[in-house]
């Protein structure tokens, strides 16, 4: 078992849905958790960060953490067409350590 | 420079060669990563470096990966006698230290010919 887990897709919805994207975990030692959009044949797209349990909001985009649950959520409101990309969620345990990925979602928001 | 830089952007190399894959973090920035990813992957975590050290180096595959960070700012990954199971794109992150956001380059795609 890998230790983020992440439904590949894809995901299609339409344009102007609330799209809901998700992850699990299964090490209790991470405490820093990320999303990154990644359009093809680009870098990762750092789009939001978060320390432990809690929401964090930024413009169209709220990310959760569970940690009791080890779930991770971001939201995207208003889907745009140009928000098909894969997201890619990663945590991280703190210190000298590297992020660890999940293996992305491919979502597609159809006009 | 305004963000993590990555040369070459692509790279066609034969099997058996060796390689160089060249990264220029944010200006400031202490730490550096590397990371490799295959395609329908995440990006796997290869190396890590804290100044001019490898503060970790567990993600490398093996002996035929080695990364330098001479001056604490620009690294080089470098691979030896190359195998097709190297193609991957090969992907740079640089941050201000310990706990804080990882920015990426644009990768380098190798392909081993």
């Amino acid at each position: 078992q890998k230790e983020v887990e992440q439904d590949p897709g894809p995901l299609s919805v339409p344009e102007g849905a609330i799209v809901s994207l998700n992850c699990t975990y299964s090490n209790s030692a991470f405490q820093y958790f990320m999303w990154y959009r990644q359009y093809s044949r680009k870098g990762p797209e750092l789009l939001m960060y978060t320390y432990s349990s809690g929401n964090k909001e930024d413009g169209r985009f709220t990310a959760q953490v569970d940690k009791s649950s080890k779930y991770i959520s971001l939201f995207i409101r208003d889907s745009q067409p140009s928000d098909s990309a894969t997201y890619l969620c990663a945590a991280y345990r703190g210190g000298a350590d590297g992020l660890t990925f999940g293996k992305g979602t491919h979502l597609i928001i159809q006009p | 420079g305004a963000g993590v830089s990555q040369t070459p952007s692509n790279k066609v190399t034969e099997k058996g060669k060796y390689v160089e894959l060249r990264c220029d973090p944010i200006s400031g920035h202490t730490a550096l990563y590397w990371y490799r990813q295959s395609l329908g992957q995440g990006p796997e975590f290869l190396i890590y470096f804290q100044g001019t050290g490898a503060a970790d180096d567990s993600g490398l595959p093996n002996d035929r990966f080695f990364a330098v960070r001479p001056e604490g700012s620009v690294s080089t990954l470098k691979i030896q006698r190359t195998e097709r199971g190297d193609s991957a794109v090969y992907l740079c992150a640089s941050s201000l230290g310990y706990n804080t956001e990882a920015f990426f380059g644009q990768g380098t795609r190798l392909t081993v010919v």
